[in-house]
Order: C-alpha cells, then sequence, then structure tokens
C-alpha cells in the first residue's frame, strides 16, 4: 500500500542540527509535490515546507524560514529535511505528507502522511 | 498570511448527533480548503478536500461546503469512531495554514 516512512528524529541540543528523512514507496513519488508538516506536543498541525515533483520550487513557514531547507531524491524515493539552529520550539513530531493530484491538477490537500518522526529540542 | 480559526474549540457530542465544525479564514480564500480527522497518537487523515468533495474511502456522513471566508464541515449522524480532533487547512499564494483543531469529544 502506498506508504510514507519518516526517520532521522531524536534528542539534539538547542543550536544543534539534525536531517530527517521520509522513504516513499508503492506511487510514483517523482510525480508528486510533497510537504513537511509539524505539531509540537497537546498543540495542533504546523505547515513547514513543501518542495515541488521536480525540486524546482519550494517554500517555507516564517517559523523555519533560514533555518531549514527542503529537498528530495527521485532516484532514492526520498524527501528530506536538513534543521539547523534547532530551537526548543522546534519540539515536534514531524510529518511529511504527499500533495493531492488530480490528473495534473495540485488539489493542495494532503492524502498520504507517514508515521511521523519525534525531534526533541533541549540541553 | 491567512490565519484559520476554528470553532468550537470543544464540543460534546452523542452517537447520532449531527455535528458542525467551523472554519473561518482572516481573508477571503479560494475553494483549497481540506479537512483532516487526527485521532490520538496517529497521523492525520484526509476527509475532504477542495471545500466540498470526499475523499475515496471516506464515509458519506461527512460533508463539507462554504465559500469566502466561511467553511463547514458536516457529520450527518455520528458514529463511535468519529470522536477524534478535527482541522482545517487553506492554501493560497504558496502557503498553507492550519486550524488550531476541534476536539470532539463523546457526551
Amino acid at each position: 500500500q502506498v506508504q510514507l516512512v519518516e526517520s532521522g528524529g531524536g534528542l539534539v541540543k538547542p543550536g544543534g542540527s539534525l536531517r530527517l528523512s521520509c522513504a516513499a514507496s508503492v506511487f510514483t513519488f517523482s510525480d508528486y509535490y510533497m510537504s513537511w508538516i509539524r505539531q509540537a506536543p497537546g498543540k495542533g498541525l504546523e505547515w513547514i515546507s513543501y518542495i515541488s515533483s521536480s525540486s524546482s520550487h519550494t517554500n517555507y513557514a516564517d517559523s523555519v524560514k533560514g533555518r531549514v531547507t527542503i529537498s528530495r531524491d527521485n532516484a532514492k524515493n526520498s524527501l528530506y529535511l536538513q534543521m539547523n539552529s534547532l530551537r526548543a520550539e522546534d519540539t515536534a513530531v514531524y510529518y511529511c505528507a504527499r500533495v493531492r493530484e488530480d490528473g495534473y491538477n495540485l488539489i493542495h490537500a494532503f492524502d498520504i502522511w507517514g508515521q511521523g518522526t519525534m525531534v526533541i529540542v533541549s540541553s | 498570511d491567512i490565519q484559520m480559526t476554528q470553532s468550537p474549540s470543544t464540543l460534546s457530542a452523542s452517537v447520532g448527533d449531527r455535528v458542525i465544525i467551523t472554519c473561518r479564514a482572516s481573508q477571503s480564500i479560494s475553494n483549497w480548503l481540506a479537512w483532516y480527522q487526527q485521532k490520538p497518537g496517529k497521523a492525520p487523515k484526509l476527509l475532504i478536500y477542495k471545500t466540498s468533495s470526499l475523499e475515496s474511502g471516506v464515509p458519506s456522513r461527512f460533508s463539507g461546503s462554504g465559500s469566502g471566508t466561511e467553511f463547514t464541515l458536516t457529520i450527518s449522524s455520528l458514529q463511535p469512531d468519529d470522536f477524534a480532533t478535527y482541522y482545517c487547512q487553506q492554501y493560497n499564494s504558496y502557503l498553507y495554514t492550519f486550524g488550531q483543531g476541534t476536539k470532539l469529544e463523546i457526551k
């Protein structure tokens, strides 16, 4: 079945860096826009970044702009999130998610989600 | 940036009830409005996209409507499996925003 599996989370000190990965399977990864969305403990969902299918276009939420970089490797069916200068407020479960399409049209909703990977920023 | 405000934040209801959750945008948005259901410890699940389109496999008791700045998710007859947290999400100008969530509790 269509699946996304995140990895790379863990405990990191403030100011540190972490690289998250998301492995896709059972769909043509290179056809889809992808996003990262996070959820702080006990809080709501926060979109943080997306990347186009060919990597030609990316965008970021203001809360992470300049500190995170989204990338992908279509040959490896993988999505990445490089996070630098981490802060306590970055503590969250990080989900990768697929942007829904209808034929060749983006539908701007997230139809497939991974199980999430936890990032804890603490000294 | 566009802010999304859901109401109520918490809703107590009984099996069989009809419930409506509202999502208001800080400015008029297109029809790129989606709704998700999330259960504790699980990833969100897409229910409705493009304001009123039902995602495949989602029961027909879920429906969405709205335009401009006000959108609603309606559950026509609550089932035990529906008690969860619901989020709206909009897309505009290369940015996505979620509402703060509505927790649907058993009365």
